[in-house]
């Protein structure tokens, strides 16, 4: 069964350039999630579906991210535009549902770089 | 102020031994707590889970336990390997579903 799938893995680009990642979950897995990771921290929850609804985007900076989960399937995180301190690793997860116990399974993550 | 604290930041063992990593928390009411293993480069995954009822559950060589009352938990890797540097991660999940994420703490195995 494939996993959590992103792209891109790497992506530089310079100040005030847009960037999206886009993110499919597993199967089935109705929950998805995009979490920020700055160096040497925990994930950062920034907005959370549940199959086509943004349940919880308290945490995504509107005036530049925005996201999208069209189907309720892949799901697209798009900042524009990209300021310096937006360097860091976005990860996408999915699970079977966020009331219950069930894990979240990560993708590998796309790494951003901005310049 | 982060509802989960873990601590060391990092640590450096040598292969074939043992360490312990701690996690408190202060979330509340409390549903279950997870720790992740997240290899340097990949995206997080869970080892274990401990729910209320729970005080210890192991996972080959990674033991967990929990402390309810006083909300600890701590992951205890046996007979390290070099295949354990990794950063681990702890999870704890409140009663409404939100999960509270600590900061990690990473283990840098030497052969």
């Amino acid at each position: 069964e494939a996993g959590v799938v992103q792209s891109p893995r790497y992506k530089i680009i310079e100040k005030k350039q847009p960037v999206a990642f886009w993110c499919n979950p597993i199967s089935g897995h109705n929950t998805l999630y995009w979490y920020l990771q700055n160096l040497g921290q925990g994930p950062e929850l920034l907005i959370r579906y549940e199959n086509e609804e943004a349940v919880d985007d308290s945490q995504l900076p509107k005036d530049r991210f925005s996201a999208e989960r069209l189907k309720g399937v892949d799901s697209t995180l798009k900042i524009q535009p990209a300021e310096l301190g937006d360097s860091a690793v976005y990860l996408c997860a999915s699970s079977t549902g966020a009331r219950n116990t069930g894990e979240l399974f990560f993708g590998e993550g796309s790494r951003l770089t901005v310049l | 102020k982060n509802q989960v604290e873990q601590s060391p930041q990092s640590l450096i063992i040598l292969e074939g031994k043992n360490c312990t990593l701690q996690c408190n928390y202060t979330v509340s009411p409390f549903s279950n707590l997870r720790w992740y293993k997240q290899d340097t480069g990949r995206g997080p995954v869970s080892l274990t889970i401990m729910t209320f009822s729970e005080n210890t559950k192991s996972n080959g060589r990674y033991t967990a336990t929990l402390d309810a009352d006083t909300k600890q938990s701590s992951l205890h890797i046996t007979a390290s390997q070099l295949s354990d540097s990794a950063s681990y991660i702890c999870v704890v999940s409140a009663v409404d579903y939100k999960l509270s994420f600590g900061a990690g703490t990473t283990v840098t195995v030497r052969a």
